[in-house]
């Protein structure tokens, strides 16, 4: 009940396609959803974060979408950019809980 | 930079030896939590801290022990160590364990550890 489902494991996208990676969960009392970006040597670092209230959150090229009947999120990449390659990550957490990530996505965008 | 700093960066060891990894977080954040990355198991939570105390505890093994000291540094020991405790030990800081929809964990850049 505390896992958080990524998909796809890795991915292969084209410059100005649109990347996106999918995460499910079970624990309803998740209320914290945040995606960390992970370049190879360095620890992850957060990209955008949701809260369940709202369905979809956009900042810059990167969107959240929120499905809270589903147990479902998920993150957009608009135009994606070879500078985007990097392994990305789901998280979930409740109030004052651990943060539980997915397995993570290796996103690579090709020029 | 996160401004998490984790010693060593690298270290390499043979199975059954003990080796303590150091994460200093950043200034002011009272959370320290660690995590565990291998290629098949992604992020692994072990363990949280917060001002010198244990607040959670994850899939952390019984050889492994962390604590936080007063100065808020904190320190992971692995013992006994076997050859699939290999693998990237991330720390990470918060101003405060993470409340429902707000907090931002700051990570390190990782120690990794090979067992041989």
């Amino acid at each position: 009940q505390q896992q958080v489902k990524q998909s796809p494991q890795s991915l292969i996208v084209q410059k100005g396609g649109i990347s996106i990676i999918n995460c499910a969960y079970e624990n309803t009392a998740f209320d914290y959803f945040p995606w960390y970006q992970q370049f190879p040597g360095k620890g992850p670092a957060l990209l955008i974060a949701i809260r369940p209230d709202v369905s979809e959150k956009k900042e810059g090229r990167f969107t959240i979408s929120f499905n809270k009947s589903a147990k479902q999120f998920s993150l957009h990449i608009m135009d994606s950019q070879p500078g985007d390659s990097a392994t990305y990550f789901c998280a979930a957490s409740s109030w004052g809980g651990k943060l539980i990530f997915g397995q993570g996505t290796e996103l690579s965008v090709k020029p | 930079d996160s401004g998490v700093t984790q010693t060593p960066k690298h270290l390499i060891t043979a199975t059954g030896q003990r080796v303590t990894l150091r994460c200093s977080p950043r200034s002011g954040d009272l959370s320290v939590y660690w995590y565990q990355q291998s290629l098949d198991q992604g992020l692994q939570f072990l363990i949280q801290y917060y001002n010198g105390e244990e607040r959670a505890k994850g899939n952390i093994l019984e050889r492994f022990s962390a604590q936080q000291f007063p100065d808020l540094h904190s320190e992971l020991n692995l013992s006994s160590l076997e050859l699939g405790d290999s693998a990237l030990y991330f720390c990470a800081s918060s101003v405060v364990p993470l409340q429902g929809n707000t907090g931002e964990l700051f990570f390190g850049e990782g120690s990794r550890l090979t067992v041989l």
